[in-house]
């Protein structure tokens, strides 16, 4: 059992599209962070968040953080081809446990 | 600057076989992690460790030790390999255990046959 769900599991766009993508538990986590993933490669941090309700925005990519620190959600304006790739979230409790991911393809 | 660096990158064994896996890390990172990544299960923390000298274990650690005898490096054994542990292996650091984030390196491939 994940202790983080994140939906969808995949999500397949056109490019200017808008999509959300969750994270979702049922602890409080003292932070979260989210990571983007490319084949072959590690995962890159995006941003972390600490407070709950804390909204961030990287270009075109916003991160908010429930007011509860249960769940999270990454909403990105205009997607482009780029930002195709595998998008993790990961939450502090004990240790850093991560979410099983959402595979994103955007497509010219 | 380096990073995270892992080596090797691909590796196939055969069953019963021990090998190795080496991390360094260049940024003076007090904590480092080592994470195991299948398909559809995200990734599973194995053993971490919070500075040199120390280790404890993560979620999945049967199997696997690990020793941090140089703050820079970690490095992960399998002393008798199986088949459950082909998986792709990640090795990340970072300055506290959460925030404000790890630096992951670009992985292990393992395959055990």
């Amino acid at each position: 059992t994940q202790l983080l769900e994140q939906s969808p599991q995949f999500l397949s766009i056109q490019e200017g599209e808008n999509l959300t993508v969750y994270c979702n538990s049922s602890s409080v986590f003292s932070s979260l962070q989210w990571y983007r993933q490319e084949p072959g490669e590690g995962p890159v941090l995006l941003v972390t968040v600490v407070t709950g309700g804390e909204v961030k925005k990287l270009k075109r990519l916003t991160f908010q953080f429930g007011d509860a620190r249960k769940d999270s959600s990454l909403h990105i304006t205009a997607a482009q081809p780029g930002d195709t790739g595998l998008y993790l979230c990961a939450g502090f409790f004990n240790d850093m446990r991560f979410g099983a991911g959402t595979r994103l393809t955007v497509k010219p | 600057n380096a990073g995270v660096t892992q080596t090797p990158k691909f590796r196939v064994l055969k069953t019963g076989q021990s090998m190795t896996l080496l991390c360094a890390q260049d940024m003076n990172h007090e904590y480092m992690y080592w994470y195991r990544q299948d398909p559809g299960m995200g990734l599973r923390l194995i053993h971490y460790s919070v500075g040199e000298g120390t280790t404890a274990k993560g979620e999945v650690p049967d199997g696997y030790n690990v020793s941090r005898l140089k703050k820079q490096n970690f490095l992960l054994g399998l002393e008798s390999a199986a088949p459950s542990q082909t998986s792709v292996y990640f090795c990340a650091s970072g300055r506290g255990q959460g925030a404000p984030g790890y630096t992951f390196g670009s992985g292990t491939r393992l395959t055990v046959v």
